[in-house]
């Protein structure tokens, strides 16, 4: 079964620091992934997203994220990290295919404080 | 502007009533999703539909129902069978042609008193 874990529950990084959200994703075949973020209270905005192709995707607000199939890892990073990005983070896999469609299976999230 | 309304954004309902929340969208997608969201739980699906007057069980639909009579709303029943409802609510939708991300509206706290 598709699953996704994000081992880290609650990170926090120094404003001006770098920022590495960690996920990984257990899938059969070639997976789809995704990486929101959500504000307290807020819906889920999409921030990059991986289907193929070159393995390091570039994303809004200067995140990016890496795929890399050997690790069955798609790693979530930012350079320099403003109090703005303090927020939740989810991790998501689909495969778009099938009876299954579009379901994307979410991992647990990743809480992001940033110290002044 | 195309996007995914829903509606109300707070919402307390007594013990043993049923309640609905709405959910609208205007991009034209194809598929739209339901999901709770509990804190430290991540989004777990409750139900989903890819064409009107179709749907199907998710991961958690017991205590849930919903009906897809149009193609831009797709509204969630939670009934008195649902065992502790209080959460916060999020609908998605997502074009089916080719492989796509899923939109979300901005969510629905259900409060049980």
């Amino acid at each position: 079964a598709q699953s996704v874990t994000q081992p880290d529950i609650h990170i926090t990084v120094s404003e001006g620091a770098s920022l590495e959200l960690r996920c990984n994703y257990s899938y059969g075949a070639t997976p789809y992934l995704f990486w929101y973020v959500q504000s307290p209270g807020q819906g889920l905005q999409l921030l990059l997203k991986y289907f193929s192709g070159d393995t390091l995707v570039q994303g809004i607000k200067g995140f990016e994220a890496e795929f890399k199939r050997s690790q069955s890892s798609f790693n979530l990073r930012k350079p320099s990290v403003h109090w703005s990005d303090a927020a939740e983070y989810f991790c998501a896999v689909g495969d778009g295919m099938g009876n299954q469609g579009g379901k994307l299976i979410f991992g647990q999230g990743t809480e992001l404080s940033v110290k002044p | 502007d195309g996007g995914i309304t829903q509606s109300p954004k707070y919402l307390f309902r007594k013990e043993g009533q049923n309640v609905t929340l709405s959910c609208e969208q205007n991009l034209n997608h194809d598929a739209m999703y339901w999901y709770r969201q509990d804190p430290g739980q991540g989004l777990r699906l409750i139900y989903y539909s890819q064409i009107v007057n179709d749907f199907q069980k998710g991961d958690i639909a017991e205590g849930y129902s919903v009906s897809r009579e149009k193609k831009e709303s797709f509204p969630l029943t939670v009934t008195s069978a649902q065992k502790n409802p209080t959460a916060f609510y999020l609908c998605a939708s997502q074009r089916l042609a080719g492989v796509n991300e899923q939109f979300f509206g901005p969510g629905t706290r259900l409060t049980v008193l």
